[in-house]
């Protein structure tokens, strides 16, 4: 069965520093994708980055960036020069294609980022 | 572009009542997707709709359901809620649903079952 595990349970950091959350996941498929979202105190989960498992090229999007590698099932996400408004939960996710759609995301429990002056 | 909103977001209600939220999708977006997150449990898969008929369902009991009508809005409904059903119920949107497609979740509906 699929898994997803974020061992960070929170992490405190002083902004500017730059941050990287784990995500290590766990799937007997293929083909799936990797997710990492956000959710700030109002609930709302954002959606920041997706990758497939058949591109682990890695990218940077502004202040995020991403390190994809199979070989060790990870999926780690980096924020650089962390703001204040980065505070909030991070959740990694995890979508097979046996599934067949897009939806059945299994996440992790989430990383507790906080962001102080 | 609109994006995914939930009715109502707070909800109060006592063991035994039934309930029923709504979630309206992104314009387009014909696949509606609903998760429960609770403290405990984390967020998990409660089912899926797509073209009027869910298409793939979590590991809940048929306390819990839920529809999707032509215009693609879905409700969720939980009969007989218990203390344990106290939760965020998030819904998300995604076109046209398909393993390529990144899910877009709505503000959530808080539920207090007292």
């Amino acid at each position: 069965a699929q898994k997803v595990t974020q061992a960070q349970t929170e992490i405190s950091v002083v902004e500017k520093e730059d941050v990287t959350l784990d995500c290590v996941y766990e799937t007997r498929d293929t083909t799936y994708y990797l997710f990492w979202y956000k959710q700030p105190p109002s609930g709302e989960l954002v959606f920041l980055i997706r990758r497939n498992s058949f591109d682990e090229q890695n990218e940077i999007s502004g202040r995020y960036s991403w390190n994809f590698q199979k070989s060790t099932s990870s999926f780690n996400f980096t924020i650089t020069a962390s703001q204040v408004v980065d505070s909030a939960v991070y959740f990694c996710a995890l979508s097979e294609a046996w599934a067949g759609t897009a939806s059945k995301l299994t996440f992790g429990t989430g990383t507790r980022l906080q962001v102080t002056l | 572009k609109a994006g995914v909103t939930q009715t109502p977001r707070y909800l109060i209600k006592t063991r035994g009542q039934q309930v029923t939220l709504s979630c309206s999708p992104i314009s387009g977006h014909r696949s509606v997707s609903w998760y429960q997150q609770t403290p405990g449990q984390g967020l998990q898969f409660l089912f899926e709709y797509f073209s009027e008929t869910q298409r793939n369902k979590g590991n809940f009991p048929g306390r819990f359901s839920g529809r999707q009508f032509s215009n693609s809005r879905s409700e969720m409904n939980v009969s007989t809620l218990e203390l344990g059903d106290s939760a965020l119920y998030l819904c998300a949107s995604s076109f046209p649903g398909q393993i390529t497609d990144t899910q877009y979740f709505g503000p959530g509906t808080r539920l207090t079952v007292l």
